[in-house]
C-alpha cells in the first residue's frame, strides 16, 4: 500500500542554523510533492511545490528537494527563527488532470527552533 | 481575498447527535475538499466537489457523512449520530480551476472546524 513518512519526532534546532526535515514515500509514483507548515490549531498554509521531473526548488529562506530514485524529498529552512517553529508536511499527487483532490499527506514533523 | 472560512470554529456535542458545518471557499475557486485531521496525523481526504458536482468521496466517508455544495459556492458537511470516533478537526479547502500541470494544484486551507463528541 501507498505509504508517505515523515519522522513523527520533534527537531529541536538552534536559532541560525539551518533545519533539514525528510519526506520518505513507498508505493507511490507522483507527478508532484508539496509542503506545507501547519500552525496549532489552524489549517495547513501552502509552501512549495516540486514537480517529479524537477530537482530543487527554491523560495526565499527554503529549499526542497526530491530525489525519485530515493523516493525522497528533504526540506530545508536556513537561518531557522524561533517563528519557523511549526509543524510541517508533505503531500504527493499522483499524475492526472486536476490531481489535487488525489493529494496524499504525511504525518507532519514538527520543528521547534530555540534561542 | 478573504481566505477559505470556516463555521463554527470548535463543535462540541453529545454522541448520537447530528451536527453541521459551514465552509466559504476563496470565491473564484471552483474546487472545494473536505479533510479530517487527527491529532498527530496528516490530512485525510474525505471529499471534493467541483462547481455543485461531488466528484470524489473516500471510502473512509461512512453513510453518516453527507456533504453538499449547491450552488458551487459554499459548503456544508454533516455528520449524523456521531460517534466518539468522530471527534477530530475538520479541515475545508479550496483551489483555483485547474489550467493543467501543476501551477493551480497548491490548496488553500481554512482553519477548521474542532469537533469533540461526548
Amino acid at each position: 500500500s501507498q505509504k508517505i513518512e515523515q519522522n513523527s519526532e520533534a527537531l529541536n534546532i538552534q536559532e541560525g542554523k539551518t533545519a533539514t526535515l525528510t519526506c520518505n514515500y513507498t508505493n507511490y509514483s507522483p507527478a508532484y510533492l508539496q509542503w506545507y507548515r501547519q500552525d496549532p490549531g489552524r489549517g495547513p498554509v501552502f509552501l512549495l511545490l516540486i514537480r517529479e521531473n524537477e530537482k530543487e526548488k527554491r523560495k526565499e529562506r527554503l529549499k526542497v528537494t526530491f530525489d525519485t530514485t530515493l523516493k525522497q524529498s528533504l526540506f530545508h529552512i536556513t537561518a531557522s527563527q524561533p517563528a519557523d517553529s511549526a509543524t510541517y508536511l508533505c503531500a504527493l499527487a499522483p499524475l492526472g488532470t486536476g490531481t489535487a483532490s488525489k493529494l496524499t499527506f504525511g504525518t507532519g514533523t514538527r520543528l521547534q527552533v530555540t534561542l | 481575498d478573504t481566505g477559505v472560512s470556516q463555521d463554527p470554529r470548535h463543535k462540541i456535542t453529545k454522541r448520537g447527535q447530528n451536527v453541521t458545518f459551514r465552509c466559504d471557499p476563496i470565491s473564484e475557486h471552483n474546487r472545494l475538499y473536505w479533510y479530517r485531521q487527527t491529532l498527530g496525523q496528516g490530512p485525510e481526504f474525505l471529499t471534493y466537489f467541483q462547481n455543485e458536482a461531488q466528484l470524489e468521496k473516500s471510502r473512509l466517508l461512512s453513510d453518516r457523512f453527507s456533504a453538499e455544495r449547491p450552488k458551487g459556492s459554499f459548503s456544508t458537511l454533516e455528520i449524523q449520530r456521531t460517534e466518539q470516533g468522530d471527534s477530530a478537526m475538520y479541515l475545508c479547502a479550496s483551489s483555483p480551476p485547474w489550467t493543467g500541470g501543476s501551477a493551480n494544484e497548491k490548496l488553500f486551507f481554512g482553519s477548521g472546524t474542532q469537533l469533540s463528541v461526548l
